[in-house]
């Protein structure tokens, strides 16, 4: 299996421009869930699905983020406009069907977002 | 609400010798427990989990954590670490019947020195 994929690995943007981040999760995986990492704040989860469902969105900061799942195998989180304080690592990960609270969660590598 | 400490932000340590990073937990309901590691510009991967049972639970790359619930505490030791061990480790809960949403300390970035 590939893992979880995201694109792009990297992005630079200047502020007040629209970002577009993507998740594949694992075939099968029916939990999908958005992350943000900081050196302040550490990994904050965002947003998270169930079979393509937003199940809890309170940790979305502001109404500039939003988050959808068209399907069962593609999510994106839009941030629009961006600002500078919007830079972080963005991470997906995805629990397998029958997500439990037990279940490992499988990451993917990640997005580095610079907004400058 | 959960919430988990990881007391040392940053672990220098030489090459075969032992290591702790600890970690402690707060909650109002029973919890699971997970060690996850971050190489440099990867991904968490699974180390380890505590479900039930055994306190003590073995890990992969010879890591093992002991769950002490008087203290609320899941440190992570390993007896004799590797350069490759170099990376940053995160301790999480998630809450038992949740969906499986996980609460994640700050991390402890282990240093490995040769």
């Amino acid at each position: 299996d590939a893992g979880v994929i995201q694109s792009p690995r990297h992005e630079v943007t200047e502020m007040g421009q629209e970002v577009t981040l993507r998740c594949k999760p694992i075939s099968g995986h029916d939990y999908l869930f958005w992350y943000r990492q900081t050196m302040m704040r550490g990994l904050e989860l965002l947003i998270y699905f169930n079979n393509n469902v937003p199940i809890d969105d309170s940790g979305m900061p502001e109404d500039r983020f939003s988050a959808k799942m068209p399907n069962a195998s593609f999510s994106t989180l839009k941030i629009q406009p961006s600002e500078p304080r919007d830079s972080a690592v963005y991470f997906c990960a995805s629990i397998p069907s029958g997500g439990s609270s037990y279940n490992e969660q499988f990451f993917g590598p990640g997005t580095r977002l610079t907004v400058l | 609400a959960q919430s988990v400490t990881q007391l040392d932000s940053q672990v220098p340590v030489f090459e075969e010798a032992p290591v702790e990073l600890r970690c402690n937990y707060s909650s109002s309901v029973s919890v699971y427990l997970f060690w996850y590691v971050q190489y440099p510009n990867q991904g968490l991967q699974l180390l380890l989990k505590y479900l039930s049972g055994s306190t003590l639970v073995k890990g992969i790359n010879g890591f093992e954590a002991e769950f002490n619930k008087s203290q609320t505490s899941f440190h992570l030791r390993k007896p004799s670490v590797h350069i490759s061990d170099t990376a940053e480790y995160f301790c999480a809960v998630s809450e038992w019947g949740s969906q499986g949403n996980l609460i994640f300390g700050k991390g402890t970035k282990l240093s490995v020195k040769p």
